[in-house]
């Protein structure tokens, strides 16, 4: 299996400009992680999908931010209006829960809003 | 409040001797804990992980030690070697269905002088 599949590996905005990060998870993986990666705040979940649904979006930081999973192999992360501070890197992860804890990890967007 | 501590940014550690990461936690919940290790523009990848009802568990050069009453864990690395120069992350989680959440600790760089 190729892994967990990020694009694009590197973004570059300007602020208010909408982004779109997209993640392609393992092939039957049923569970979904979108993380935030910051040198203050460490590796934050964002979002978590179980079977194509969101069970738990308290960690996405503002109405500005929004994640889709329409189908088992594909979800995107939307960022609009994009601000400064939303610069980061940002992993996706997916697993096979329950019952595996294990959750493998994508290689990253790196975001960079100016 | 962070839940799961690595108190040392960074380690460095000479090749051929022994690696000691450290890992504290304060939430008791936690249950299983897990490592991984991130090399740079890659995401992390999963390395070893322990169950609360173990106190050891070893796979080739590496070992993690739990002590669930200093609610303390260490990743040993043995022999270590210039390949393992990476960020280390400490998580932990609460298993069992309906738990999926890991909470990372910031990690420790680990640099191998060969």
């Amino acid at each position: 299996d190729a892994g967990v599949i990020q694009s694009p590996r590197h973004e570059v905005t300007e602020m208010g400009q909408e982004v779109t990060l997209r993640c392609k998870p393992i092939s039957g993986h049923n569970s979904l992680f979108w993380y935030r990666q910051t040198m203050m705040r460490g590796l934050e979940l964002l979002i978590y999908f179980n079977n194509n649904v969101p069970i738990d979006d308290s960690g996405m930081p503002e109405d500005r931010f929004s994640a889709k999973m329409p189908n088992a192999s594909f979800s995107t992360l939307k960022i609009q209006p994009s601000e400064p501070r939303d610069s980061a890197v940002y992993f996706c992860a997916s697993s096979f829960f329950p019952p595996l804890d294990e959750q493998y990890f994508g290689p990253g967007t790196r975001l960079t809003v100016t | 409040d962070q839940q799961v501590k690595q108190n040392s940014p960074s380690l460095s550690v000479q090749e051929g001797r022994i690696s000691i990461l450290n890992c504290d936690y304060t939430n008791s919940m936690f249950d299983y804990f897990l490592w991984y290790k991130k090399y740079p523009a890659e995401g992390p990848t999963f390395l070893i992980s322990i169950s609360s009802i173990k106190d050891k568990n070893e796979d080739g050069r590496f070992t993690v030690f739990l002590n669930k009453s200093a609610k303390h864990l260490s990743l040993h690395i043995v022999p270590s070697q210039p390949g393992d120069s990476a960020v280390y992350f400490c998580a932990a989680s609460v298993s069992g269905a309906g738990s999926y959440q890991l909470t990372f600790g910031k990690g420790t760089k680990l640099s191998v002088i060969p």
